[in-house]
């Protein structure tokens, strides 16, 4: 079965941190794709990274960045130098060989001044 | 530039009444899906539509009905609602293939008493 853990509910830091965002996929296939999408409190998600599964290289994309680790079934998102705009719910998903989406629980960040 | 278009953003309904939700993406995508959201489940697929005529059960679909009129419309029909279905809803598209990142709308926040 196909499964994506986040195991962060909640994380609170003060701007300017470091924040590390967890995800821990399960699935049985060979093939499948990575995502993280950004719910801000406007309610809208919005995309930020695919990976496929034959890629580990990590991609950084300005204070944003991404580990991919196939050995421990981890894709975690870090945020360098936090700010009060990051605050939203990250969600990771993950999709394999059909087109359903299976979403995390997400985790809530809020970035105080 | 719209993108996802979802009417009508809020809804509040009585239990028992009937409702159709609207999807309609401009983008030529094949793929449609539509999501609930519910607090601490993230999203999960209800149905989704991998081409214009085809549909097929997602992870939550009792209770529900879709139609995909044509390329670019899917709706999303609650027959009986129930205080069950309190939820946002979110219709998502894709270009055809697993490995291409889903465009979300705004959602629909739907309240039934």
């Amino acid at each position: 079965a196909q499964k994506v853990t986040q195991a962060q509910t909640e994380i609170s830091v003060v701007e300017k941190e470091d924040v590390t965002l967890d995800c821990v996929y399960e699935t049985r296939d060979t093939t499948y794709y990575l995502f993280w999408y950004k719910q801000p409190p406007s309610g809208e998600l919005v995309f930020l990274i695919r990976r496929n599964s034959f890629d580990e290289q990590n991609e950084i994309s300005g204070r944003y960045s991404w580990n991919f680790q196939k050995s421990t079934s981890s894709f975690n998102f870090t945020i360098t130098a936090s700010q009060v705009v990051d605050s939203a719910v990250y969600f990771c998903a993950l999709i394999h060989n059909t087109d359903k989406l299976i979403f995390g629980t997400g985790t809530r960040l809020q970035v105080f001044p | 530039n719209a993108g996802v278009t979802q009417t009508p953003k809020f809804q509040v309904l009585k239990t028992g009444q009937s409702m159709t939700l609207q999807c309609a993406q401009d983008m030529n995508h094949n793929s449609m899906y539509w999501y609930r959201q519910d607090p601490g489940m993230g999203l999960r697929l209800i149905y989704y539509s991998a081409s214009e005529g085809t549909t097929d059960k997602g992870e939550v679909p009792n209770g529900y009905n879709v139609s995909r009129l044509n390329k670019r419309e899917f709706s999303l029909r609650l027959e009986s609602a129930a205080p069950s279905q309190t939820s946002v809803y979110f219709c998502a598209s894709s270009p055809r293939g697993s490995n291409q990142p889903q465009h979300f709308g705004d959602g629909t926040r739907l309240s039934i008493l």
